[in-house]
C-alpha cells in the first residue's frame, strides 16, 4: 500500500500565484488533515475533514481553502500565495478513534516543500 | 483552542534513559499521542494513551494522567538513531463525529556518544 501520497514534493511560486496541493490515501480512513510546519513552530493544523463532504478550520486557516473530493482525496488550495506561506505542508489521515482502542494512529505523507518568492 | 507545552531541546547520552514531558490544556480531550520526526522526514506514530497509566512499546513507554493534563514519553537504552524531534499531540473531539489532532511544538532530542 502507498499510504498517504502528496503531490508535488517541491514547488516554487511567485507572490500572488495560486496552486493546489494534492493528497490521497488508500487506507479507507475517514479523517484527513492538512498541517504546515515551520521551524520552531511544530505542526500547525490548517484544515481537517471528518468525512467526505465535511471540512473544518484548524488553527491557521487564513489564506487557504480545502476540498474533500471523496473519501480518498483532500486537497489544499492557495488562492493568492504570499511569502508567509513558505513552509512544509503535510497531509495526514486516520480512522476515527474506536472504543476498542484502535484508530488512534495518524499516517503522514512525505510533505510538500513550498517556497513563495 | 488547545495548547501543549513540551521542552524545546533535550540532550542525552547513548544508552541512557530520557523523559520528555508534555502538558496540555484543551476541552474535549480524547487522548494523547507521541510522534517522532527525523530531519527532512515525515512524522511517524510512536504511541497513544487514551486512559491513565503507562503504555509500553519496546524501548518506548508513554504515560498519561488525565487529572493532571500531563503525559510523558520515556525512551530507554538510547541509540544514536533516536536523535530526532518528538511531538506530543492531543486528539480532541470537536463534535458531529469529528476529531482534531493538534500537535505541540516538538522536542529536539540529541543523543551523544
Amino acid at each position: 500500500n502507498a499510504g498517504v501520497t502528496q503531490t508535488p514534493k517541491f514547488q516554487v511560486l511567485k507572490t500572488g500565484q495560486s496552486m493546489t496541493l494534492q493528497c490521497a490515501q488508500d487506507m479507507n480512513h475517514n479523517s484527513m488533515y492538512w498541517y504546515r510546519q515551520d521551524p520552531g513552530m511544530g505542526l500547525r493544523l490548517i484544515y481537517y475533514s471528518a468525512s467526505e463532504g465535511t471540512t473544518d478550520k484548524g488553527e491557521v486557516p487564513n489564506g487557504y481553502n480545502v476540498s474533500r473530493l471523496n473519501k480518498r482525496e483532500f486537497s489544499l488550495r492557495l488562492e493568492s500565495a504570499a511569502p508567509s506561506q513558505t513552509s512544509v505542508y503535510f497531509c495526514a489521515s486516520s480512522e476515527h478513534p474506536r472504543q476498542t482502542g484502535g484508530g488512534t494512529e495518524a499516517f503522514f505523507g512525505q510533505g510538500t516543500r513550498l517556497t513563495v518568492v | 483552542g488547545q495548547s501543549l507545552e513540551q521542552p524545546s531541546e533535550v540532550t542525552a547520552v547513548e544508552g541512557a534513559i530520557v523523559q520528555i514531558n508534555c502538558t496540555y490544556q484543551t476541552s474535549g480531550f480524547y487522548g494523547l499521542s507521541w510522534y517522532q520526526q527525523h530531519d527532512g522526514g515525515a512524522p511517524t506514530f510512536l504511541s497513544y494513551n487514551g486512559l491513565d497509566g503507562l503504555e509500553e512499546t519496546g524501548r518506548f513507554s508513554s504515560f498519561l494522567s488525565r487529572s493532571d493534563s500531563y503525559g510523558y514519553l520515556l525512551l530507554q537504552e538510547l541509540q544514536m538513531k533516536d536523535s530526532a524531534s518528538y511531538f506530543c499531540a492531543v486528539r480532541v473531539y470537536s463534535g458531529a463525529g469529528s476529531y482534531q489532532l493538534t500537535f505541540g511544538k516538538g522536542t529536539k532530542l540529541s543523543v551523544i556518544p
